[in-house]
């Protein structure tokens, strides 16, 4: 079975631009998370969909948006990049997203900001 | 809200050794109990979990008991291996109705010597 898989590896962007991310979940997964890593923040939760509805958001501002399509693949876009959104923004896909089920992450997208 | 500490590091040991990293939380109801790990330039792996209290995980010689008495998960292994070096997460995963997110601790690094 695949496991998830998140597209680019790397990126690199400059101030101002705005960034598309991508995430296809295990197949039969229908819930979709992303998670901000970095060194001094550690692992910080964005957002959670299913069935293409938002159901959980963190504390991040409106520039973090994203989406899920019927095939539960996620996109996840940054406008206005600032250099502090430099980080590995890490995908994650569970069966439902239930308490009780192990999220299974992708090898992330390394995005870098000059 | 829900919180996860997790002991600083980083730790280094010598082959063989005896590991114990420990991880306490807080949250509300009955969480589920994650540890994961990430090796340099991957993803988060699942090493185990618990989804109930005295529940234990177990996995490639790592083990972790959910304790609800002393809100504790603390990762074991009683023969590290060079192999084991990596940062370890412990996460959380609220019962609440809407929560369908993890929470994680900032991550221990381990470093096995031969």
């Amino acid at each position: 079975k695949a496991g998830v898989t998140q597209t680019p590896r790397y990126l690199i962007k400059t101030r101002g631009q705005q960034v598309t991310l991508s995430c296809s979940p295990i197949s039969g997964h229908r819930s979709v998370s992303w998670y901000q890593q970095t060194p001094g923040q550690g692992l910080q939760f964005l957002f959670e969909y299913f069935s293409e509805t938002q159901r959980n958001k963190g504390n991040f501002p409106g520039r973090f948006s994203g989406r899920q399509f019927s095939n539960s693949r996620s996109e996840m876009n940054v406008s206005t990049l600032e250099l502090g959104d430099s980080a590995l923004y890490l995908c994650a896909s569970s069966p439902t997203g239930q308490f009780n089920q192990p999220q299974h992450f992708g090898d992330g997208t390394r995005l870098s900001i000059l | 809200g829900d919180s996860v500490t997790q002991m600083e590091g980083p730790v280094t040991l010598s082959e063989e050794a005896f590991l114990t990293i420990n991880c306490t939380y807080t949250a509300t109801g009955y969480p589920s109990l994650f540890w994961y790990v990430q090796y340099p330039g991957e993803g988060l792996q699942l090493l185990l979990k618990a989804t109930k209290a005295d529940d234990k995980g177990s996995n490639k010689g790592f083990e972790a008991t959910y304790r609800k008495e002393t809100t504790s998960f603390h990762l074991e292994k009683g023969s590290v291996q060079v192999s084991d070096s990596a940062v370890y997460f412990c996460a959380l995963a609220g019962s609440g109705g809407s929560n369908y997110k993890l929470t994680f601790g900032k991550g221990t690094l381990l470093t096995v010597n031969p």
